[in-house]
């Protein structure tokens, strides 16, 4: 089925330890996006792209990076996972028809 | 920057009883706005857009809303609440001038009492 599909669903991180979020969308989405969701704060912009070999800074870019070596994947990076990036991760796409949200990455920082 | 305000963080209503989900818009001129809903460790599902055509949007479910530019508001009802419809509700707004990013509200959690 046409969708976005991230991986992994569900992660725990280390302190200190780098890990790499894939979305991967089969719908040739010129626009892709990531969003942390923690309570209380609805979904918030990490960064994004609108097209391939382009990414820009959203509300809450720090200590994440990210790339768009492909049109159909983009990869949030965290080189140095801190407690405060425990969270839910989404990762969306979009034409001019609409919005697809991939289910979710759980990522738990101890 | 263009944002979007709900007003209530959770509401509660009796199964049968009527839903009113509160939000409030900044912007200078009609944006794109929309509501989600996502319930419990489930992903976002869209449930209505307001896009100008209409100022009274349909949506899944039995959902509706009403864009009133006056009142900067983009409220949405329900007239009768199921059980089902428990789950947080994001009204979203995509900034003009924007590269298309939806902007969240906080979200409300709807409780439906039996």
């Amino acid at each position: 089925n046409a969708g976005v599909t991230q991986t992994p669903k569900f992660r725990v991180l280390k302190t200190g330890q780098s890990m790499t979020l894939l979305c991967a969308q089969d719908m040739n989405h010129e626009y892709m996006y990531w969003y942390r969701q923690d309570p209380g704060m609805g979904l918030r912009l990490i960064h994004y792209s609108v097209g391939e070999g382009t990414t820009a800074k959203g509300e809450v870019p720090d200590g994440y990076n990210v790339s768009r070596l492909k049109k159909q994947n983009f990869l949030l990076g965290l080189e140095s996972a801190a407690p405060s990036q425990t969270s839910v991760y989404f990762c969306a796409s979009t034409s001019n028809y609409g919005y697809t949200f991939g289910s979710g990455t759980r990522l738990t920082v101890v | 920057a263009q944002s979007v305000t709900q007003l209530d963080s959770h509401v509660s209503v009796s199964e049968g009883t009527p839903v009113l989900l509160r939000c409030n818009y900044s912007s200078s001129y009609s944006p794109s706005l929309f509501w989600y809903v996502q319930h419990p460790n489930k992903g976002l599902q869209l449930l209505l857009k307001y896009t100008s055509a209409a100022t009274l949007v349909k949506g899944i479910n039995g959902f509706e809303a009403e864009f009133k530019k006056s009142e900067t508001s983009f409220h949405l009802t329900k007239p009768s609440a199921h059980m089902s419809d428990a789950a947080e509700y994001f009204c979203v707004v995509i900034p003009s001038g924007s590269a298309r990013q939806l902007t969240f509200g906080s979200g409300t959690q709807l409780t439906v009492l039996p």
